[in-house]
């Protein structure tokens, strides 16, 4: 049974550009959570999905960031015009339900 | 947000020493709690989960002080690759999905 898959591991981009981080949660997982992780810093909630529904995005910034979790496919976390300050570990992790959460690899957003 | 509070450390231990690292919550809701642990830059892993009292797994032990509103871990004859941040974890509420996330201890262990 694979575990959370998320990428790619590594993502570079220049300032303005788009960034896609993809997940694909583990098998019998329809719950998928965003979190980002700045240096020396502890993990930020961002966003929580299931199949087709943003359940809260209360820790996403309000532009540019977008994240979705269609029927089919893997969950998708969105940022357009990147800045420096985006820079950052971004995990995700899924859930059968319950507060379990099983990790990812992240990935890892620099821009230049 | 509700605020998870745990002291960075670092701890520098020597091998086979004990050691305990306290984490505070501010939501007095919160029912259940997690210890992960994360190496450095990898994803976090889930060590113990911490639904009473607390919760023994060999040479780990995860204690919860309601009254205080603290959890502990404490770690028996450390081992070298002990050495990682540990992640004291607590959700916002009762019924709540969401997990706020301490910044962790550091641990490292010496030969």
């Amino acid at each position: 049974n694979a575990g959370v898959m998320q990428n790619p591991r590594h993502l570079v981009r220049r300032r303005g550009q788009e960034a896609r981080l993809r997940c694909s949660p583990m098998k019998g997982h329809s719950h998928v959570y965003w979190y980002r992780q700045l240096p020396e810093e502890g993990l930020k909630f961002m966003v929580y999905l299931q199949k087709e529904n943003i359940i809260d995005e209360s820790g996403m910034p309000k532009e540019r960031f977008s994240a979705e979790f269609p029927k089919e496919g893997p969950s998708i976390l969105r940022i357009q015009q990147v800045v420096r300050g985006d820079s950052a570990a971004y995990f995700c992790a899924s859930s059968p339900g319950g507060k379990k959460l099983f990790f990812g690899s992240g990935t890892q957003l620099s821009v230049l | 947000r509700k605020e998870v509070e745990q002291d960075p450390g670092p701890f520098n231990v020597p091998e086979g020493a004990t050691v305990a690292f306290n984490c505070t919550y501010s939501n007095s809701a919160s029912q259940s709690f997690f210890w992960y642990r994360q190496d450095c830059r990898k994803e976090p892993k889930l060590l113990m989960s911490v639904y009473s009292s607390g919760n023994e797994d060999g040479r780990f032990t995860a204690q919860l002080n309601r009254a205080s509103q603290y959890i502990s871990l404490l770690i028996r004859d450390s081992k070298l690759s002990d050495s990682a941040t540990y992640l004291c974890v607590a959700p916002d509420g009762a019924g709540s999905y969401q997990l706020t996330f301490g910044k962790g201890t550091k641990l490292s262990v010496i030969p």
